[in-house]
């Protein structure tokens, strides 16, 4: 089975911009979730998504959003981009919502000038 | 809210010793502690996980326990190549049917050949 893909792997973004990452679970998964990497905050969780639908989210303020679509793919968007927003952004796909194994893609390196 | 403590944050072995990493969690209604290993330029990878009902798993060289009265479980691998060096994170769930990990600062491991 191929793993969890994301695109693009590096995104460089102005200030006051917006960006959009896409994921694809795997095959079969319809739960997604997606997670920001920081070297002084960690990984921190982001928000969850099943059959469509928002199930949980995490501290962060209403720029990051994002969405599933029907055949599970993902997609989060950052509006109004902040320096501090760069990061590596990591989506986690897994069979089921709530607690199951979840499998990490590659992720997106998002760097905002 | 759920913290994930995780110690040390380096460690340094000789080819062919044990490491041995540890985490602690503070909430009571986590029931599932997977760990991850995570390359330079890589996703994190799901090497092994321990659910609340069991208290020690192995798979090969790689082994987690869990102490649920304590709040703490511990990342054990024995005969490390240098293959082993990497990031390894610890993480907890929030218990219930919320999927987000909550995970720890994460441990540089460095196997010297």
């Amino acid at each position: 089975k191929a793993g969890v893909t994301q695109t693009p792997r590096y995104l460089i973004k102005t200030r006051g911009q917006q960006v959009t990452l896409s994921c694809s679970p795997i095959s079969g998964h319809r739960s997604v979730s997606w997670y920001q990497q920081t070297p002084g905050q960690g990984l921190q969780f982001l928000f969850e998504y099943f059959s469509e639908t928002q199930r949980n989210k995490g501290n962060f303020p209403g720029r990051f959003s994002g969405r599933q679509f029907s055949n599970s793919r993902s997609e989060m968007n950052v509006s109004t981009l902040e320096l501090g927003d760069s990061a590596l952004y990591l989506c986690a796909s897994s069979f089921q919502q709530g607690t199951g194994e979840q499998y990490f893609g590659p992720g997106t390196r998002l760097t905002v000038t | 809210g759920e913290n994930v403590e995780q110690h040390p944050s380096t460690l340094s072995v000789q080819e062919g010793d044990s490491a041995v990493i540890k985490c602690t969690y503070s909430d009571s209604a986590s029931n599932y502690f997977p760990w991850y290993k995570q390359e330079l330029g890589k996703g994190p990878q799901l090497i092994i996980d321990i659910r609340s009902n069991v208290g020690e798993k192995k798979d090969q060289r790689i082994a987690v326990t869990l102490n649920k009265t304590a709040k703490h479980f511990s990342l054990h691998i024995t005969e490390t190549q240098p293959e082993d060096s990497a990031v390894y994170f610890c993480a907890a769930d929030l218990g219930g049917s919320q999927g987000n990990l909550i995970f720890g600062k994460g441990t540089k491991l460095s196997v010297k050949p």
